[in-house]
């Protein structure tokens, strides 16, 4: 069985440009979950979708969005870059079927803004 | 603010020894707690998942909860130089959840573990 897939692996972006992550969960995965991680801050929420919807978002600015497809894939963008947003992008994808279940997360994008 | 607290080590254990991880958490109303291993430059892996009081083993490892104490532990029997790494606590409170909907995970700030030849 596959495993959460994200791409690209890594990123150098320029300060005010803009960057689309893409996730494709595990297969029967509906719930996709969005994390940075920095090693000051560690590892910070940013937004959940399910059912093409996001159902729960996390402090960080509007700049950071995202969408969900039919397929439970999801894509994160993150527009007008600064040099603060250089980290580890993590997505989590989770069978959503009951209440108590697990997060298994991709082997992340690296994005550095110079 | 709903926090989850680790000490951040390093932990130093000789190999063959039993390393000990230890996590608080705030929110009273937490449910579901995780144990996360990441080696250096990869993503996190799940280890372990405990929901209810008391102890659940699975091979080497054992993870811990106390709901009353808010506390949730993880111990590592026989470590080996391998279990070096840096192991992240997750907790997930139940408000988070509806209708399919996973809610977020609430992640300490991880301890590193290094095991010792």
């Amino acid at each position: 069985k596959a495993g959460v897939t994200q791409t690209p692996r890594y990123l150098i972006k320029t300060r005010g440009q803009q960057v689309t992550l893409s996730c494709s969960p595990i297969s029967g995965h509906r719930s996709v979950s969005w994390y940075q991680q920095t090693p000051g801050q560690g590892l910070q929420f940013l937004f959940e979708y399910f059912s093409e919807t996001q159902r729960n978002k996390g402090n960080f600015p509007g700049r950071f969005s995202g969408r969900q497809f039919s397929n439970s894939r999801s894509e994160m963008n993150v527009s007008t870059l600064e040099l603060g947003d250089s980290a580890l992008y993590l997505c989590a994808s989770s069978w959503a079927g009951t209440e108590n279940t697990e997060a298994f997360f991709g082997q992340g994008t690296r994005l550095t803004v110079v | 603010q709903k926090e989850v607290e680790q000490n951040s080590g390093p932990l130093s254990v000789p190999e063959g020894a039993i390393a000990s991880l230890n996590c608080t958490y705030s929110d009273r109303g937490s449910q579901s707690f995780f144990w996360y291993r990441q080696y250096s430059g990869k993503s996190p892996e799940l280890i372990m998942s405990i929901y209810s009081n008391g102890d659940k083993e699975d091979g080497r490892f054992t993870a811990q909860l106390n709901k009353a104490s808010q506390y949730v532990s993880l111990l590592i029997r026989d470590s080996q130089p391998s279990d070096s790494a840096t192991y992240l606590c997750a907790v997930k409170s139940p408000a988070m959840y509806y209708g399919g909907s996973q809610g977020n995970l609430i992640f300490g700030k991880g301890t590193k573990l290094s095991v010792k030849p």
